[in-house]
């Protein structure tokens, strides 16, 4: 099993320039989650899909869209790059464990700067 | 809503000393508490949880207590090792909610020397 993998690693992107980040895992979850990580801000959920078919946002939506391809992906687009958006990007993906609890796995995340 | 205050960093420790890193939250319900480790340039990795009032967490050495009264659920370590210089997240998740949404502390630095 791969876990939560996602691509690209590292992207340099121009003010007004457009991406999106792509991730998937294999291990059947249910939810999947973006994040942002900027010094001493910890993470902060950008928007995430309790389940397949809906996507709710976080803490910090603003400049982001998500999609929800399957149960299997999850993408982060920027449509408008600007340097705020600065920072490494973390895809997690959850479900229901043995016990009772929700686990987040993480994938090893993209390393953005816009100039 | 749900947020967590971690002990400020960065903590620098020799190799083999006692280790504690304070976490206190607020969330709904009855949370589950988790602490995550992220090793440089790697994403984050579960280190252990507590899922109810008086659980204690372990694993590889770190402990964590679920303190309902006091709302804390402080990591530990005995003797640390280099190994372990890392940067740690408390976590709590609210109860009541179907899925496994996580409020994030800001992070506290560990370096150990030798």
């Amino acid at each position: 099993n791969a876990g939560v993998t996602q691509t690209p690693k590292f992207q340099v992107l121009k003010t007004g320039q457009s991406m999106t980040l792509q991730c998937a895992q294999d291990m059947n979850h249910n939810s999947m989650y973006w994040y942002r990580q900027d010094p001493g801000m910890g993470l902060r959920l950008i928007y995430y899909s309790a389940s397949e078919g809906t996507t709710d946002k976080g803490e910090v939506p603003n400049g982001y869209n998500v999609s929800r391809l399957n149960k299997r992906e999850f993408s982060l687009r920027l449509e408008s790059a600007a340097p705020s958006q600065t920072s490494v990007y973390f895809c997690a993906s959850s479900e229901l464990s043995q016990g009772g609890s929700y686990e987040q796995y993480f994938g090893p995340g993209t390393r953005l700067t816009v100039t | 809503g749900d947020s967590v205050t971690q002990m400020e960093g960065p903590v620098t420790l020799s190799e083999e000393a006692f280790l504690t890193i304070n976490c206190t939250y607020t969330a709904t319900g009855y949370p589950s508490l988790f602490w995550y480790v992220q090793y440089p340039g790697e994403g984050l990795q579960l280190l252990l949880k507590a899922t109810k009032a008086d659980d204690k967490g372990s694993n590889k050495g770190f402990e964590a207590t679920y303190r309902k009264e006091t709302t804390s659920f402080h990591l530990e370590k005995g003797s640390v090792q280099v190994s372990d210089s890392a940067v740690y997240f408390c976590a709590p998740r609210s109860g009541g909610t179907s899925y496994g949404k996580l409020t994030f502390g800001q992070g506290t630095i560990l370096t150990v020397h030798p």
